[in-house]
């Protein structure tokens, strides 16, 4: 079955970027989509089709996908974006990363 | 607005069943695939199953093949999981959620209910 591997935790100083990667066979070549949760919050979408934001979600969250790696970037990290972060792809089947703890300090 | 309510979790003993119900509001719920994503305390997000529109078409992730059946009632819009045979394992917070018809991501999800198999 289709796996997606995430860094466990990445920490950010406010202000920075923080690049978030999400590894995966040929990933390149799958949609990737990427979610926001909080603690005691159902997920929020923050990056789909890769590279696209729903309405609502600031600017500074952008995507990119190529070769084995989709990367979420949080540009001008807020104390508001620590939160876990999940990357997903689907085929016949949906798959999730295992997850990311992003901590601004 | 879109509004996803799950209800029906609760505390259940290994090997009996449960069923849970999500009511959906604010979209033309037969227009859309719906799913039911779990995420076990302090875990990450585990897809469970998918129906898409009429109800003809369902996936399972292996986890829960032959032990879980995910059901719709469009007239109702309303979406279901009967869970049989549960195990220990099960317990999770189960969301239901809603994709894009173009893509199975997730733009709507509902609030949750926890689910806890133990005897």
């Amino acid at each position: 079955s289709y796996e997606l591997t995430q860094p466990p935790s990445l920490s950010v100083s406010p202000g920075q970027t923080a690049s978030i990667t999400c590894s995966g066979d040929n990933l390149g070549d799958r949609d990737a989509s990427w979610y926001q949760q909080k603690p005691g919050q159902s997920p929020v979408l923050v990056i789909y089709q890769t590279s696209r934001r729903p309405s609502g979600i600031p600017e500074r969250f952008s995507g990119s996908n190529s070769g084995n790696t989709a990367t979420l970037t949080i540009s001008g990290t807020q104390a508001m974006d620590e939160a876990d972060y999940y990357c997903q792809t689907w085929d016949s089947s949906v798959v999730f990363g295992g997850g990311t703890k992003l901590t601004v300090l | 607005q879109v509004h996803l309510v799950e209800s029906g979790g609760g505390v259940v003993q290994p090997g009996r069943s449960l069923t849970l119900s999500c009511a959906a509001s604010g979209f033309t719920f037969s227009s859309f695939p719906m799913h039911w994503v779990r995420q076990a305390p302090g875990k990450g997000l585990e897809w469970v199953a998918v129906i898409l529109y009429d109800g003809s078409n369902k996936y399972y992730a292996d986890s829960v093949k032959g032990r879980f059946t995910i059901s719709r009632d469009n007239s109702k819009d309303t979406l279901f999981l009967q869970m049989n045979s549960l195990r220990a394992e099960d317990t999770a917070v189960y969301y239901c959620a809603r994709s894009y018809s173009s893509g199975w991501y997730f733009n709507f999800w509902g609030q949750g209910t926890l689910v806890t198999v133990s005897s």
